[in-house]
C-alpha cells in the first residue's frame, strides 16, 4: 500500500513531442505529489507539485494532471526540448509514515534533437 | 532562494577511514534528511531531523552516524565503511516534516 509506481522505466522522444511519465498509488491516505527531475551527478530538483484535491497543474511546459479516483497522476511536457532529458521521479507523501515521501522507480527520458 | 548545499563533492576513502560529509540550509528549514540514492535508483530514506532532533532513523548500519549541530548544518560521519556504501549521499531540508524537500547536489562517495 507504500508502493507508488511509475511507468514507463525509459521514454525516448523526439524534440517538441509530448512524453507523458505515469504513476499509480494505493494509498489514499497520501495527501501530495511531486515530480522532481534529476540530471546525472546531481541531486533532485522539485519541477511541479499537486495536492489531490486539484485535478491538472500547469507550471510552463509541465502540467500534472491527477485523477483521483483512479488513484494516477501523469506528467506531461510540452514542446520537449533535448535539455529536458533526465531522470523523472514521481513521489507521495505519506502522513502514516512521519509524511516521508514514498518514490516511484524513475523515467529515463531522452529527447532526441 | 531554495540551496541546499553540500561538501565535498566527491569523496573516495577506504574501509578503514573516518570521514564527514556536510550540509547546509540558509532557508530557515527545520527539518532535514540524509538519503542514498544508488545508480538508476531513486532516493532512499537514511535519517531525518526536526527542530534538531533525531526523529527517523531507518534502520541504517551504525557506522553511519548523522549530527545536527544547529537549525543550519546537517553533518554524516563515515566509519568503516563497506565497498557496497559507495553511492550518492542527498541531503534536503524543508520547512517542516510535512513541507516540500529541497534537494542539495549530493556527494559522490567512493569507498575502495
Amino acid at each position: 500500500q507504500q508502493q507508488v509506481k511509475q511507468s514507463p522505466q525509459s521514454l525516448i522522444v523526439q524534440k517538441g513531442g509530448i512524453p507523458i511519465i505515469n504513476c499509480a498509488y494505493e494509498n489514499t491516505a497520501f495527501d501530495y505529489f511531486p515530480w522532481y527531475q534529476q540530471f546525472p551527478g546531481k541531486g533532485p530538483a522539485l519541477l511541479i507539485a499537486i495536492r489531490p484535491d486539484v485535478s491538472e497543474k500547469k507550471e510552463g511546459r509541465f502540467t500534472i494532471s491527477f485523477n483521483k479516483s483512479a488513484k494516477q497522476f501523469s506528467l506531461h511536457i510540452m514542446d520537449s526540448q533535448p535539455g529536458d532529458s533526465a531522470t523523472y521521479f514521481c513521489a507521495a507523501r505519506s502522513p502514516d509514515s512521519n509524511y516521508q515521501l514514498i518514490w516511484g522507480a524513475g523515467t529515463k527520458l531522452i529527447i532526441k534533437p | 532562494d531554495t540551496e541546499v548545499t553540500q561538501t565535498p563533492k566527491h569523496l573516495v576513502m577506504g574501509m578503514t577511514n573516518k570521514k564527514s560529509l556536510k550540509c547546509e540550509q540558509h532557508m530557515g528549514h527545520r527539518a532535514m534528511y540524509w538519503y542514498k540514492q544508488k545508480a538508476k535508483k531513486p532516493p532512499e530514506l537514511m535519517f531525518v531531523y526536526s527542530y534538531e532532533k533525531l526523529s527517523i532513523n531507518e534502520s541504517v548500519p551504525s557506522r553511519f552516524s548523522p549530527e545536527c549541530p544547529n537549525s543550519s548544518l546537517l553533518n554524516l560521519h563515515l566509519h568503516a565503511l563497506q565497498p557496497e556504501d559507495s553511492a550518492l549521499y542527498l541531503c534536503a531540508s524543508s520547512s517542516k516534516t510535512e513541507g516540500t524537500q529541497y534537494f542539495g547536489p549530493g556527494t559522490r562517495l567512493t569507498v575502495l
